[in-house]
């Protein structure tokens, strides 16, 4: 079946550094992609719907500066925490849409970021 | 995740069947979506239905839907150890997931 993939799984990082996260669809194209937070024992949190091609659409509350979100490809869309804080520490999932308007929405694996 | 509301919690023993219930606000939902989650790993997609269908059976899963009642619900038979995670429900709401809370399931031997 389709598989949506990401990377890193988790990552440590300083506080003040940057990391990206990669999401990629690995056998469908995805005109669409999501970037979800999650925290433990919680739902999911949306936090940007990125679009190939065009600029990223962000949730109410959601820093666009902090959270760069970049879609190049039909197979690829990547989240940067910029200047990554303690209170940034999270587990963040994407998530494709198979298709220009498939019903079908995968998700990653997700990726846990520690800042120390 | 406050339009998709779910119980937290339920508790089942092994070989029993499984009934997880959802409640969500947005009549023009287009889709309901069913997707499990282990610890510290992603979401699995466990099944779809369309909003014009009442049930869906896949193998062990039964979905039915009462869109006159706004009810989703997602039956597990033969519920197995395996199956012990969390389980969200969501609709696609504006070309977007919207989560409920998600239920813990746990299943005892």
């Amino acid at each position: 079946g389709a598989v949506v993939s990401q990377h890193p799984s988790w990552v440590i990082c300083k506080s003040g550094t940057s990391v990206k996260i990669e999401c990629r669809s690995l056998d469908f194209q995805a005109t669409t992609m999501f970037w979800y937070r999650q925290f433990p024992k919680q739902s999911l949190i949306l936090m940007a719907t990125s679009n190939e091609g065009s600029k990223a659409t962000y949730e109410q509350g959601v820093e666009k500066d902090k959270f760069l979100i970049n879609h190049a490809s039909l197979t690829l869309s990547t989240l940067t925490v910029t200047s990554a804080h303690p209170e940034d520490s999270s587990f963040y999932i994407c998530s494709a849409r198979q298709g220009r308007s498939g019903n079908t929405i995968y998700f990653g694996e997700g990726s846990w970021l520690t800042v120390v | 995740g406050e339009d998709v509301e779910q119980s937290l919690f339920l508790s089942v023993r092994e070989g029993d069947s499984s009934v997880i219930n959802c409640t969500y606000t947005d009549s023009s939902s287009t889709y309901l979506y069913w997707y499990k989650q282990e610890p510290g790993a992603g979401l699995q997609l466990l099944t779809y239905i369309f909003s014009n269908m009442d049930m869906k059976q896949d193998q062990r899963l039964t979905v039915l839907l009462n869109k006159k009642d706004k009810h989703l619900s997602l039956r597990i038979a033969d519920t197995q150890t395996g199956d012990s995670a969390i389980y969200f429900c969501a609709e696609l709401q504006g070309g977007k997931l919207i989560f409920g809370q998600g239920t813990e399931l746990s299943v005892k031997p």
